[in-house]
């Protein structure tokens, strides 16, 4: 099994600010790669896959990157909707389907 | 419109049974695997449980098999987890996810989830 770790658990980022977080695969996953984001009270929405591709909707501001076992998802300048939960998740190595722990992107 | 909705949840106690339904809509249901997907209270997302297109494949995860049964009826556009032998640690949202997934060379392969419903609490206590 495949395991993801995300860090950090928690960022404090200023509206307007630049936010990084990072996703780790315990071995190398290509590019099959996904973010999602999560409100409280909501459900997931699939943010990247792909490790890079946007999916439909989803505004020029978030990018991913990253193959094999590092990853990225940049919030190039926050907006308030976008303080939420963030998880990867792997689709290279299945079952199972694995999800990092998730980092909070807080309001600093 | 895609759309998923899930019911079904509720309170059950330890070593209860539940089923949950997942109604689809929007598009063509048989043409993608499902998956159930949870998250206990404050925690984090746990894959549960995978069926494909035609039933062909059905994979669970480790914490669930043999107490929980994936299934789906295409001609009601609808997925079903029956959950056996209920435990404490199942307590969670539970929410039906399509999968994005692709046929490729007479192959198919699953990739990330690209529509979640809005989940079905389940709650195991006494």
């Amino acid at each position: 099994e495949i395991e993801m770790t995300q860090s950090p658990a928690t960022l404090s980022v200023s509206p307007g600010e630049r936010a990084t977080l990072s996703c780790r695969a315990s071995q190398s996953v290509s590019s099959n790669l996904a973010w999602y984001q999560q409100k409280p009270g909501q459900a997931p929405r699939l943010l990247i896959y792909g490790a890079s591709t946007r999916a439909t909707g989803i505004p020029a501001r978030f990018s991913g990157s990253g193959s094999g076992t590092e990853f990225t998802l940049t919030i190039s300048s926050l907006q308030s909707e976008d303080f939420a939960v963030y998880y990867c998740q792997q689709y290279n190595n299945w079952p199972p389907w694995t999800f990092g722990q998730g980092t909070k992107v807080e309001i600093k | 419109e895609v759309q998923l909705v899930e019911s079904g949840g509720g309170l059950v106690k330890p070593g209860g049974s539940l089923r949950l339904s997942c109604a689809a809509s929007g598009f063509t249901f048989s043409s993608y695997s499902m998956n159930w997907v949870r998250q206990a209270p404050g925690k984090g997302l746990e894959w549960v449980s995978l069926i494909s297109r035609s039933s062909n494949y059905i994979y669970y995860a480790d914490s669930v098999k043999g107490r929980f049964t994936i299934s789906r009826d295409n001609a009601k556009n609808s997925l079903y987890l029956q959950m056996n032998s209920l435990r404490a640690e199942d307590t969670a949202v539970y929410y039906c996810a399509r999968d994005r997934g692709y046929c490729s060379g007479g192959r198919c392969y699953s990739t990330d989830f690209d529509y979640w419903g809005q989940g079905a609490l389940v709650t195991v206590s006494s």
